[in-house]
């Protein structure tokens, strides 16, 4: 059963608009959640993160909203930017798993020119 | 600041062979943990050790087992290779400190394409 679900395999934005990256997670004892970036041959980058006591958190371009009766979110990248395009991955933690991480499967992100 | 890295960078074994991977953690860290990305799919955990004791296991069977040394750098060894068994290996080091920092600071390696034919 995958416990975080990235349902777009891919999305393709142009540069200077918004890129929304979106994920579902099933399991209610997750409390922190990430994103990463990784580039081809190389490994995942953190990106920013959020924890269950928080519904925002923003970092420069980057921001990440937490649905908790929806067990959603969402990262958002304004204004997207060319050297953003890579695979996104969605990643979750629950207290007491001693920061063991769940992944979805990666959303591909496409920024046009 | 060294960050973490992996050898070899791509591994090719037949069916039934065993395999190493070693990693080497970041400067200042004594958690390590393993994971493995199939094509498609995101990393799946399969265990942490911490100050050399595995503290944390993933859904993999025992033929998937590791080790940590006093440095801190660490091997997954894979027994018994299955053609499913072809993934990318990543390995990611972090302080062992608690709290938020712990996650935000875990740092990966570029990983080890396995190949098994």
């Amino acid at each position: 059963d995958q416990q975080v679900k990235q349902n777009s395999p891919s999305l393709s934005v142009q540069e200077g608009r918004i890129s929304i990256l979106n994920c579902d997670y099933t399991n209610s004892m997750f409390d922190y959640f990430l994103w990463y970036k990784k580039y081809p041959a190389e490994g995942p980058t953190f990106l920013i993160s959020i924890s269950s006591i928080k519904d925002k958190n923003e970092d420069g371009r980057f921001t990440v909203f937490l649905n908790k009766s929806a067990k959603h979110l969402s990262l958002h990248i304004v204004p997207s930017q060319p050297g953003d395009s890579a695979v996104y991955f969605c990643a979750a933690s629950a207290w007491g798993s001693n920061y063991k991480l769940t992944f979805g499967k990666g959303t591909l992100l496409t920024v046009n020119p | 600041e060294t960050g973490v890295t992996q050898s070899p960078t791509h591994l090719i074994k037949t069916r039934g062979q065993q395999v190493t991977l070693r990693c080497s953690s970041q400067s200042g860290h004594n958690t390590v943990s393993w994971y493995q990305q199939a094509l498609g799919q995101g990393p799946q955990f399969i265990f942490q050790y911490y100050r050399e004791e595995e503290n944390g296991r993933g859904n993999f069977p025992p033929r998937f087992s590791g080790l940590q040394f006093p440095n801190y750098s660490s091997e997954l060894n894979v027994n018994a290779l299955e053609l499913d068994d072809s993934a990318l290996y990543l390995c990611a080091s972090r302080s062992g400190l608690a709290g938020e920092s712990s996650y935000n600071e875990q740092f990966f390696g570029p990983g080890t394409r396995l190949t098994v034919l």
